[in-house]
């Protein structure tokens, strides 16, 4: 079965520097991957997603995200943190089989926190 | 644009109450699911539906049942609740083409006590 890791349960940055967030995901074949966001009390809302072709991808508020097959993982970028990304960040894996009906594996979650 | 819509937001229950919580979407999709969130544990599949009439477990299905009659509409119902039932829960819905993405609610918060 797949499974996905995010490895930092907690991240503080200070507003204006980078930010990379850790995912490793396991699985046979090529999956695919996303990021979500939750802001408090909210539902998730998708940042981008990779199925194939470029490894790069880009996505909505300032992020990207490179997938690297070698290392099995999918970590997010974003080169200048504002206060309002602070947020809980949800790394996920889709797969598929016969159907294609599985819902996504979703990793635990990094808590976001921005310093001023 | 409603995209998926989940009723109600918040709810307490007592121990062994019976309640449902609704999910309805507008935005056609075949594939709807059910997945509760517990602090510190990201999200865990209940159940999940590929389209009107047609349910199946996921990885955490008991003390739940759910039904789609329609395309728009996934109910999660608990019998007998259990303050392990405690947790947010979050339907979404996603495309019949896999290069698609989940949608989700906002979320329920149940609370048994």
């Amino acid at each position: 079965a797949q499974s996905v890791t995010q490895p930092d349960i907690h991240i503080t940055v200070s507003e204006g520097a980078s930010l990379e967030l850790r995912c490793n995901y396991s699985y046979g074949a090529t999956p695919y991957l996303f990021w979500y966001v939750q802001s408090p009390g909210q539902g998730l809302q998708l940042l981008l997603k990779y199925f194939s072709g470029d490894t790069l991808v880009q996505g909505i508020k300032g992020f990207e995200a490179e997938f690297k097959r070698s290392q099995s993982s999918f970590n997010l970028r974003k080169p200048s943190v504002h206060w309002s990304d602070a947020a809980e960040y949800f790394c996920a894996v889709g797969v598929s089989s016969g159907g294609g009906a599985d819902g996504l594996t979703f990793g635990k979650g990094t808590h976001l926190i921005i310093q001023p | 644009n409603a995209g998926v819509t989940q009723t109600p937001k918040f709810r307490i229950l007592k121990i062994g109450q019976s309640m449902t919580l609704q999910c309805t979407q507008d935005m056609n999709h075949n594939y709807m699911y059910w997945y509760r969130q517990d602090p510190g544990m990201g999200l865990k599949l209940i159940y999940y539906s590929v389209g009107a009439g047609i349910t199946d477990k996921g990885e955490v299905p008991n003390g739940y049942n759910v039904s789609r009659s329609t395309t728009e509409d996934f109910p999660l119902r608990l019998e007998l609740a259990a303050p392990s039932q405690t947790s947010v829960y979050f339907c979404a819905s996603r495309g019949r083409a896999m290069n698609t993405e989940a949608f989700f609610g906002q979320g329920t918060r149940l609370t048994v006590v």
